[in-house]
């Protein structure tokens, strides 16, 4: 089975930096990309990075280009999200989400996690 | 990066049909047969009900349906029941490995 467990997340006042980590089972880890999507308090989902399989390769979207880093570590089965330069609008639970099918990000996420909140306030 | 187009919401009696419309361009949701959409209920992971346009994972019911048409994709949901009841996301590949959300349908049951 399949789980996606996420961590790390809490209250951070604006211009603070935390690290999201999300531990990974029940398939081969290195095997998929995977993503990190967010959803704002009222808002809906909004895909915010991928990573390759290898973490050789990474991609952002263009609202947080610059301030959060996607890396992997695949001896752990673990994926994070480094969220640096927190604006209030970074509110939000973020999930980790297994991409597809490929190592490569090209197939949208087929199994999630429950998500971690983050609160960006002073 | 703009999000695809969803209606807000959706409502229907027990045992009708609906349908979920889910509108992009022809960089995202026309040009790749790789649309997806989950069932999201508020402080749970989002599940997986249709992926590449029309394909069912194992475990979900056959009640869901996914097609495709140009630049719009639609879910479908037959024989409407209480349980379905959530909020209904599109996500479709949009090249560059990139990924981009609809903007969300919350399902009503009357």
């Amino acid at each position: 089975e399949v789980q996606l467990l996420e961590s790390g997340g809490g209250l951070v006042q604006p211009g603070g930096s935390l690290r999201l980590s999300c531990a990974a089972s029940g398939f081969t880890f290195s095997y998929y990309a995977m993503t990190w999507v967010r959803q704002a308090p009222g808002r809906g989902l909004e895909w915010v990075s991928s990573i390759s399989g290898s973490g050789g390769s990474t991609y952002y979207a263009d609202s947080v280009k610059g301030r959060f880093t996607i890396s992997r570590d695949n001896s752990k089965n673990t994926l994070y999200l480094q969220i640096n330069i927190l604006r209030a609008e970074d509110t939000a639970v973020y999930h980790c989400a297994k991409d597809g099918r490929y190592a490569d990000p090209t197939t949208p996420p087929d199994y999630w996690g429950q998500g971690t909140l983050v609160i960006v306030s002073s | 990066q703009s999000a695809l187009t969803q209606p807000a919401s959706v409502s229907g009696s027990p045992g009708q049909s609906i349908t979920i419309s889910c509108t992009g361009t022809s960089s995202d949701v026309g040009n790749y047969n790789l649309v997806s959409w989950y069932q999201h209920h508020p402080g749970k992971a989002p599940k997986l009900m249709i992926y590449e346009g029309t394909k069912r994972p194992s475990g979900v019911s056959d009640r869901f349906s996914g097609s495709k048409s140009g630049n719009t994709a639609s879910l479908t949901i037959s024989g409407l029941q209480a349980e379905d009841e959530a909020d209904y996301y599109c996500c479709s590949y949009a090249g560059s490995s990139t990924y981009v959300f609809g903007t969300g349908t919350k399902v009503t049951v009357l």
